[in-house]
């Protein structure tokens, strides 16, 4: 069975540090992975997406990683901002048509 | 450029009752995808449209159901509402393929439904 498993669940840091979200999937055979910011009372929005060929992609202070071999994905965030505080997501798509698969999210909380 | 609307924003309904959403996607997309979102599950995928034709489907119950009109507008339809309904009802639209593929997708607000 198809599986995102996303961790923390949540997380709080201070305004100015960094962090790093972890996304590990067993979805099979891959496509590719994409990781999205959802702000409460919201849509997502996409902030990265890595195909199987893809180590690392950067989207201004958000740098996402892939590693196909242990399938791990990581989302590291920069000198966090307030406007951080959010609910991240990890997408994974199959191949055939396209089957995507969701992460429960991590509820990151950026405090001053 | 406008973005996805999803019309309404706020749903209230009884057990029972059925229910009718809508999604404008952005201009000149053809792909709308529809997702259900619970603080349990999470987001699960409930179907794709493609020039007015399914093209994929979740693992959800009959009950729901949707379409897409000529001009790419889409509805979804749930019939005999659960509480277990209770959710935001996200849409995302694609200039050619979903979520799952390569294509960029934008999803819109939502509309939160509640189900008493």
């Amino acid at each position: 069975k198809n599986q995102v498993e996303q961790s923390p669940q949540s997380l709080i840091i201070l305004e100015g540090k960094n962090c790093t979200l972890q996304c590990n999937y067993t979805v099979s055979p891959f496509s590719n992975l994409r990781w999205y910011k959802q702000d409460t009372g919201r849509g997502p929005v996409s902030l990265t997406i890595m195909t199987f060929s893809e180590n690392t992609k950067s989207n201004g202070r958000y740098t996402a990683t892939l590693d196909a071999d242990t399938k791990q994905s990581s989302l590291h965030i920069t000198a966090s901002q307030l406007s951080d505080s959010a609910s991240y997501i990890c997408v994974v798509s199959a191949g055939g048509y396209q089957k995507v698969t969701f992460g429960t999210g991590t509820k990151l909380q950026v405090i001053p | 450029k406008a973005g996805v609307t999803q019309t309404p924003r706020y749903l209230i309904k009884t057990r029972g009752q059925q229910v009718t959403l809508s999604c404008s996607p952005i201009s000149g997309h053809r792909s709308v995808s529809w997702y259900q979102q619970t603080p349990g599950q999470g987001l699960q995928f409930l179907f794709e449209y493609f020039s007015e034709t399914q093209r994929n489907k979740g693992n959800f119950p009959g009950r729901f159901s949707g379409r897409q009109f000529s001009n790419s507008r889409s509805e979804m339809n749930v019939s005999t509402l659960e509480l277990g309904d209770s959710a935001l009802y996200l849409c995302a639209s694609s200039l050619v393929s979903g979520v799952g593929s390569g294509g960029e997708a934008f999803f819109g607000q939502g509309t939160r439904l509640t189900v008493v």
